[in-house]
């Protein structure tokens, strides 16, 4: 079964203390992606990945770090530098660079973070 | 800043009614496409119309293109109470060094059965 897969579905956090949220595919894409969606809003772009080893900064990448080692995982790690770090994080994926055509987004189930 | 912004925020139709939702967008795309989530959930790709084109159709789903007022329209024909969700356009801009699509505010679609 192809997919996105994120872990763990609710996580829980104390203040003042790093997170990092899991995501996973197997459908050989080369581009990842995190969002970050709060409440009634859309979706903002923290980080994004077009290849392994490489990464850049979204649209609200403070207080957040990623790493692309393998072309299967994108980690996001919410460090207690982030203000407000309660929402919910989704990761996705597209098709492999190397195709021309618009990227379609796969999307994972989502991970909701709270900040206790 | 958000490129798309829907219209209106929240609908409210009966199971039958067609419901229509808009998207504005502020700078020259590529594309645009049409994205579906429910409550909770991860977002499913609809549809995707290209920037050469006008008008596209699958199933009870209709997009339109107006690239010369940056809008779009998504309508929804015959509507189920499955259709219930909250719906996105995403643009993929023209080059702009940045490879990845901005989503708007979404329009939450409730459909009363």
């Amino acid at each position: 079964d192809g997919g996105i897969t994120q872990s763990p579905k609710y996580l829980f956090r104390k203040e003042g203390q790093n997170v990092t949220l899991s995501c996973e595919q197997n459908l050989n894409h080369d581009a990842m992606y995190w969002y970050r969606q709060d409440p009634g809003q859309g979706l903002r772009l923290i980080y994004y990945s077009q290849i392994v080893n490489d990464f850049q900064k979204g649209d609200i990448a403070e207080g957040y770090s990623v790493s692309r080692e393998k072309k299967e995982s994108f980690p996001l790690t919410v460090t207690s530098a982030q203000k407000n770090p309660t929402a919910f994080y989704l990761c996705a994926s597209s098709r492999p660079r190397a195709l021309a055509g618009p990227d379609t987004q796969y999307f994972g189930p989502g991970t909701r973070l709270t900040v206790l | 800043s958000q490129q798309g912004e829907e219209d209106p925020q929240a609908l409210s139709i009966q199971e039958g009614e067609n419901a229509t939702m808009n998207c504005s967008y502020k700078t020259s795309i590529n594309n645009l496409q049409w994205y579906r989530q429910n409550s909770g959930r991860g977002l499913v790709h609809l549809i995707l119309i290209r920037s050469n084109e006008r008008e596209k159709h699958s199933g009870r789903l209709r997009v339109t293109l107006d690239t010369s007022k940056k809008s779009s329209s998504l309508l929804i024909t015959a509507s189920r109470a499955a259709d219930t969700a909250s719906y996105f356009c995403a643009t993929d801009a023209k080059p702009t060094g940045r490879r990845a699509l901005t989503f708007g505010s979404g329009t939450r679609l409730q459909v009363q059965p």
